[in-house]
């Protein structure tokens, strides 16, 4: 059974940079993509991005200019960076297991909190 | 304003059936991406329902059920019940980007 823990702060002051790490337990990184996906106080879903298990990434493009998706297999993290932080940006993240072929999500986090505030 | 749409709430009786459209576009639904489901209860992250337009995951029950047509989808819970009061959303593909609905809440009356 896979299981996704997202860590990092809880508070990040604006226009700093947020960090947050997910670590994959209970199965092989490979053939998936990762995916980071935040919902802010009261509202939807937004994709943020994603990176495949071998590197190569792709952006949300209204958050492409601050966002890092970077993955490392031999420890089994993806990482998240979002830099020029804003109240706006408070919200849960979460790391999310995206399955190649169909695109669909199978497994997430139980998401971390992350507010901007100074 | 998402690429998904669907209706902010529906709600219906213990027992009833209802149904959740997602309304997509030709760069989306219609170009062939799959329609995939999310049950997201209070407090607690999302999960999986239906994937690949109308496909189960284990553990769920075949009171949820999914379709697509065209640039539409929609999920079907039959003989709603009190536990399945919960926000649902729809996610695609759009454009090298994953795109969701903006959620409709389902209340049980």
């Amino acid at each position: 059974q896979v299981q996704l823990q997202e860590s990092g702060p809880g508070l990040v002051k604006p226009s700093e940079t947020l960090s947050l790490t997910c670590t994959v337990s209970g199965g092989s990184m490979n053939t998936y993509y990762w995916s980071w996906i935040r919902q802010p106080p009261g509202k939807g879903l937004e994709w943020i991005g994603h990176i495949y298990y071998s590197g190569s990434t792709n952006y949300n493009s209204s958050l492409k200019s601050r966002v890092t998706i970077s993955v490392d297999t031999s420890k089994n993290q993806v990482s998240l960076k979002l830099s020029s932080m804003t109240a706006a940006d408070t919200a849960v993240y979460y790391c999310v297991r995206r399955v190649s072929y169909s695109y669909h999500m199978d497994v997430w986090g139980q998401g971390t909190t992350v507010t901007v505030s100074s | 304003q998402s690429v998904l749409t669907q209706p902010p709430s529906v709600s219906g009786a213990p027992g009833q059936r209802v149904t959740i459209p997602c309304t997509g576009s030709n760069s989306n639904l219609g170009a062939g991406y799959d329609a995939h489901w999310y049950q997201q209860l209070p407090g607690t992250a999302p999960k999986l329902l239906i994937y690949g337009n109308n496909n189960r995951p284990s553990g769920v029950p075949d009171r949820f059920s999914g379709s697509k047509s065209g640039t539409s989808a929609s999920l079907a819970i039959s003989g709603l019940q009190v536990e399945d009061e919960a926000d649902y959303y729809c996610q695609s593909f759009d454009s090298g980007r994953d795109v969701f609905g903006a959620g409709t809440k389902v209340t049980v009356l």
